[in-house]
Formats: structure tokens, sequence, C-alpha cells
């Protein structure tokens, strides 16, 4: 156990449809990550959170993609009129203070039809 | 740009033999470097890593070297065991990457009997 939920699990959807995913820390850390990891790629980085603010968006991110942790504890990613090139496995990670490792969620992994 | 690299897609090796995953960075900022393993349908999990001021780690079955002026990394696994078998993820954070990790593409390991 990682410490780490992700909800849901697994996501199908048609494109053009909205889709959000949460993930749920055990405990309070500072840092939450979200990556997306594609067949045959490594995780790359979305966004990053301090608290409740978001420090750094990564070029990927584009507009149809937002990232919330309004209280800095839970987190949502949200993705609007989702595209076929959208489907991958949308991770969630947190670091704890004095710590480099990043701990992951199992992940939802999105199909868009 | 790539800028951890892991050049074998694949590694085959029998069960009880040592296990030699590669990785290759090419940003000199990195001074952090761990290994992460992944089963199918999960988040990674962490496995083991180094600092920059070190050139090797060890824990258990798993032993990380860091060879700096080459910027080259390898994990040892010995002995390989079956449970080993799984997809193997180098990754690397900087002074300034605020603890985001930049992951390589992955090296499946067969562990066969």
């Amino acid at each position: 156990d990682t410490g780490v939920s992700q909800d849901p699990r697994h996501k199908i959807t048609k494109r053009g449809q909205n889709v959000t995913f949460r993930c749920d820390p055990i405990s309070e850390h500072n840092r939450l990550y979200w990556y997306r990891q594609t067949l045959g790629q490594g995780p790359e980085f979305l966004t990053y959170f301090q608290n409740e603010a978001q420090l750094e968006k990564s070029r990927l991110l584009s507009d149809r993609f937002s990232a919330e942790r309004p209280k800095g504890s839970f987190s949502t990613l949200e993705i609007q009129r989702t595209e076929q090139g959208d489907s991958a496995m949308y991770l969630c990670a947190i670091r704890i203070v004095g710590d480099e490792k990043l701990f992951f969620g199992s992940g939802t992994q999105l199909s868009v039809l | 740009d790539q800028q951890v690299k892991q050049n074998s897609p694949s590694l085959s090796v029998q069960e009880g033999r040592i296990s030699i995953l590669n990785c290759d960075y090419t940003n000199s900022m990195f001074d952090y470097f761990l290994w992460y393993k992944k089963y199918p349908a999960e988040g990674p999990t962490f496995l083991i890593s180094i600092s920059s001021i070190k050139d090797k780690n060890e824990d258990g079955r798993f032993t990380v070297f860091l060879n700096k002026s080459a910027k080259h990394l390898s994990l040892h696994i010995v002995p390989s065991q079956p449970g080993d078998s799984a997809v193997y993820f180098c990754a690397a954070s900087g002074t300034g990457t605020a603890s985001k990790l930049t992951f390589g593409t992955g090296t499946r390991l067969q562990v066969t009997l």
C-alpha cells in the first residue's frame, strides 16, 4: 500500500466526452504529482501541486486538461472533449517531505473509443 | 528530447542468474536516480535509489551502480526470481526539478524457469 488511492481504476468513454479522475493520499503530503503513461513509454510528468498551489504544468497538459487540489489533500484531473490520443494510464504520486522518491497510486486506465 | 534512456526494451534471464538492466542519462543536473518496478495495470513501485555522491547502493538482491562520468547507471538483480518479471523503469531528478522524476522508456524483464 503506497498510501495513494485513485478512482476509478478503469474508465471507458466516447470521444468528445468529459472525464474526471480523483487521487486521494491517505495522509496529507505537501507535494502531489500527476503523470501519464502510454504503451511502450515511461510515465510522463503532467503537473504537480505543493499544498493547493499548482506550481508546474507540462506542455503535455493541453487546455483540455485541468487539475485541482482544492484543500491541499485530494486532487482531481479533468479532461474535456476527450480524444483517442488521451487513452493512457493516469498516475498520481505523492512525495513525502525529506524523501526524494515518489509513491504512486495504482492509476486510472482511460480508454477513449 | 529523451533525457533518460533505456535502450533495451526487453531482457530474458534464467532463474538464479544475474539480471543487468542499463540506463543512460544526458542531463548533467540530475543528481538522484531511482529504479521502479511495474506490473501490468498497476502503478510503478519504488525499488532502489542512489544519490550522485555514491557509486553503489545495495539492498538485498538489488544493487544499483552509478558511473557519473559516463552518465550511466545499472541495476543488478542477483539471483533473479520469476517474481522479478516486470517492467523496470529508470528515473532521475535533480536540482531545480522539484523532485519531478524523468523516466526512461522501461525494460521488460522476463525471468524464465
